[in-house]
Formats: C-alpha cells, structure tokens, sequence
C-alpha cells in the first residue's frame, strides 16, 4: 500500500485514439512524477511536477501531454501513439523535489499502442 | 547515464542475509545514496537511503564504505516476497533519479 494510486492499471489503444491515465497520491506530498519502463530497459523519467509547476520534461514527445491541476493529481494526456510507446507508466511523489526525500511509487498503468 | 554498477543477477537461500553491492566510484559529496526495489509489475519500492553513515531500518541495512566509493545492501534475513531487481542510485541533483539495470535478485527455499 503505497499512497499512490494509478488508473487504469492496464490500457490497450489504437495509433489514433485519444486516453489518459491519471495518478493520484493520498500522502500530502508536493512533487509528482511520470516515469515510463520499456521492456528490459531502466525505468526513465519522463516528466517532473512541484508544487503544480513543472520542473523537468526529459525530452519527451509532444504525443504525452502531461497536467497537473493540484499537488494531489497528476494525469498524462496521450495522442497520436506509437507502438514503441507500449510500456509501462508509473507515477511517483515525494514530499518536494530536493535531494533528502524518497519517492513513492504507484503500481503503474501498463499500456499496450496497437 | 547511471552511476552506478551492480552484479546483473544473485542468488540467496531463504533465511540467509542476502548481501547486494553497488560500486558509484565516481559519487559527489552531497550525493545521497539510494535503494529501491521492483517486484515484477510492480512499481518500484524505496528501501532505505544514507549519505556517509550506515543506516538501519525495518527492511535493510545499508553500509557505505568510507571513502563512498561503494556500499552493501543487506537484507538480514531474505524470504521469497524478497525476490525482486535492486536497484542502487545515486542522486545527481535535486529530483532526478536515474534508475540503471539493478541487480536481480533470486531468494530460493
């Protein structure tokens, strides 16, 4: 039981569809992050969020529009995906962005681009 | 890139400490070092973290050389829910973590 909970946990989707997944923590904290895991490569961070303001987008296409209405929700806007987007998406939190604070993860959306 | 280098895969029977190492040779000063754990599908799950000291909680110890260039994650007492990738971190600056290939970690009956 993490304190992060994600929707849906599994998702399949065509090329031209439009879905979101949306994240939402229950721990008070005031940093959210997108991280996506292909398959047999390293968990890479995607996008950063404090206190509602982005801080870190890693490069990432504009196909994943991320959103972050307040410190509790975090959500992740797709359209126009590939199939070598399939992976899994995780969230995280912490209590803010600086070094000394661990993250807590939720179970991850796995999604599946046909 | 991770700065870190772990063995790819270990084995431990279950009730042995299981004993996992992490080489960051390179590390900084205020860098912190950082264990997380992913059981399969799952999301990662945080361990335990230190800077300079050895740190102890309910779930591991951890102890760090002291020069820093290197530390040694223990699990005291490892069972089959321990089967999981560790993965050792270290922070490169204030949010980022850089996730390598971690250590697999196989606990046996």
């Amino acid at each position: 039981e993490t304190g992060v909970t994600q929707t849906p946990r599994h998702l399949v989707m065509g090329m031209t569809n439009k879905k979101s997944l949306k994240c939402e923590q229950h721990l008070g904290h005031n940093a959210m992050y997108w991280y996506k895991q292909s398959a047999k490569k390293p968990l890479e961070l995607m996008f950063v969020y404090n206190f509602k303001e982005q801080t870190e987008n890693n490069s990432v296409p504009s196909r994943f529009s991320p959103e972050c209405p307040n410190s509790s929700h975090l959500f992740l806007h797709l359209h126009t995906l590939q199939p070598e987007d399939s992976a899994l998406y995780l969230c995280a939190s912490s209590q803010d962005r600086w070094a000394d604070n661990e993250q807590f993860f939720g179970p991850g959306t796995r999604l599946t681009v046909l | 890139d991770a700065k870190t280098t772990q063995p790819t895969s270990m084995d431990c029977a279950e009730g042995r400490a299981a004993n996992l190492p992490c080489n960051h040779s390179t590390i900084s000063g205020n860098e912190y070092v950082y264990w997380y754990r992913q059981i399969h599908s799952q999301g990662p799950q945080y361990i335990i973290h230190g800077l300079k000291n050895n740190e102890t909680n309910e779930m591991a110890s951890l102890i760090i050389t002291e020069d820093r260039k290197s530390s040694t994650l223990i699990l005291p007492h490892a069972t089959l829910r321990d089967t999981a990738v560790y993965y050792c971190i270290v922070r490169v600056n204030t949010d980022k973590l850089i996730f390598g290939t971690g250590t697999r970690l196989q606990v046996f009956p």
